[in-house]
């Protein structure tokens, strides 16, 4: 079984529509991370979280991270074709002084907002 | 200019051959990783290494050989290609603990 699991595997919406995509590990995360990566492309850095409770936003994508650190949504308002790709939840699993900066992936969820 | 840049982009190559990827950075890390991505999109790191050391080395065939010349290059070696080898490939770096940034890919396909 994997250690982060995304769901869903495959999303397709309307354009404005609103979404979100969920990342679940059975550990503590230490860091998680969300990238982006469009076709042939490589992975763009979205927002990292660190804390219990934390929430980032950057233009119309927020992500949280839970209290208990096991599990965080990105959540898209308004949904753009713009936003179309492929959405990867990394983590941190080590944290304190052994972290090595390796990072566990999700599966990934693949996104396609229909004009 | 590029943060992370690879070579090459594509590279197609038969079966038993030997190739490598280059990889450099100019931002100035400690931190470099090579990742792979195989055909379901999943994204496992194979080494990191931290200002020339190795650090990470999973658990990858002894076919795969990181080789970092310095700080700010990290290439990969690969013999005896197999078809299993076929996926992308992506370098990356960091400095602390945000791995934020990622190379472009290499997509390597084995015929």
């Amino acid at each position: 079984s994997q250690e982060l699991e995304q769901s869903p595997q495959s999303l397709i919406v309307q354009e404005g529509k609103n979404l979100t995509i969920n990342c679940t590990s059975s550990k503590t995360l230490y860091g998680l991370y969300w990238y982006k990566q469009k076709y042939g492309e490589g992975l763009i850095f979205l927002m990292m979280l660190q804390k219990g409770g934390e929430e980032k936003s950057h233009e119309k994508i927020t992500a949280k991270l839970d209290e208990k650190k096991q599990q965080s949504s990105l959540h898209i308002t308004a949904s753009q074709p713009s936003h179309a790709g492929i959405y990867l939840c990394g983590a941190d699993m080590t944290g304190g002084s052994g972290n090595t900066g390796k990072l566990i992936f999700g599966q990934g969820t693949t996104l396609q907002v229909k004009p | 200019d590029t943060a992370v840049s690879q070579t090459p982009k594509y590279l197609v190559t038969q079966m038993g051959n030997d190739k490598s990827i280059k990889c450099e950075q100019n931002l100035g890390h400690d931190t470099m990783y090579w990742y792979k991505q195989d055909s379901k999109k999943f994204l496992k790191i194979m080494f990191s290494y931290n200002n020339k050391e190795l650090i990470i080395n999973e658990t990858v065939p002894n076919r795969f050989s990181p080789k970092s010349p310095d700080k700010a290059h990290l290439n990969l070696h690969i013999n005896s290609l197999e078809l299993g080898d076929s996926a992308v490939y992506f370098c990356a770096s960091s400095q602390g603990q945000a791995l934020a940034f990622f190379g472009q890919g290499t997509r390597l396909t084995v015929v």
